[in-house]
């Protein structure tokens, strides 16, 4: 079946420092891939999606590039801030489908 | 706009006991997902409805069970609760159901089981 595997956490990292949360997944088709962020206490936003291979999604400085070759999907950011401490969520969607299935979670914080 | 609304915010059950949780989708929304969260994993799909059918069931036991209104809220029903069922329960609503429109989540209810 679908899967999604994420790096494994929690990531601490100092402000300003450059971020990787890896993802990979399983599927077959072509599926819409997805980054969700879950900060303190609260529901599920989406952050950023990539709907066909080689797309970037981007949103709040950070980026993730639909790699079919590798079937990944790495969260990117060039230099975080201390609100970036959330908990990150990698999904994939298969097409025509409206279940999103998860990987495990990556917490990550972000010291000033 | 409002987003999506879900009630109650937390609760406590015994095991054995009933419970039922409530979701407003976005206004225009007509499908609705329902999540489970247990404590350090991603979610898990259990039931997605849309236009008041159930289109799509999770790998959950019959003790779950959901329904949608004509107003395209819904609520998750589980009987005989376990240990196990202690979770953050979420709602995600969508606009239409052709695989590509954002599913937009609430802020969960959080269910646990004594």
């Amino acid at each position: 079946g679908d899967s999604v595997t994420q790096m494994e956490g929690p990531v601490t990292l100092s402000e300003e420092a450059f971020l990787t949360i890896n993802c990979t997944y399983t599927a077959t088709g072509y599926p819409s891939l997805f980054w969700y962020v879950q900060y303190p206490g609260e529901g599920l936003q989406l952050l950023l999606k990539a709907t066909k291979a080689d797309d970037k999604g981007s949103n709040k400085g950070f980026e993730a590039t639909y790699r079919k070759e590798t079937t990944s999907f790495h969260l990117e950011k060039g230099s975080v801030q201390v609100s970036d401490s959330a908990v990150y969520f990698c999904a994939l969607r298969r097409q025509g489908a409206q279940k999103l299935v998860f990987g495990q979670g990556t917490r990550l914080t972000i010291n000033p | 706009d409002a987003g999506v609304t879900q009630s109650p915010t937390h609760l406590i059950k015994t095991r054995g006991q009933q419970v039922t949780l409530r979701c407003s989708p976005i206004s225009g929304h007509k499908s609705v997902s329902w999540y489970q969260q247990v404590l350090g994993q991603g979610p898990q799909f259990i039931f997605q409805y849309y236009e008041k059918e159930e289109r799509g069931r999770g790998n959950f036991p019959d003790r779950f069970s959901a329904r949608q209104f004509p107003n395209y809220s819904s609520e998750l029903n589980v009987n005989a609760l376990l240990l196990g069922d202690s979770a953050l329960y979420l709602c995600a609503s969508s606009a239409i159901t052709t695989g590509e429109e954002t599913q937009y989540f609430g802020p969960g209810t959080r269910l646990l089981v004594l």
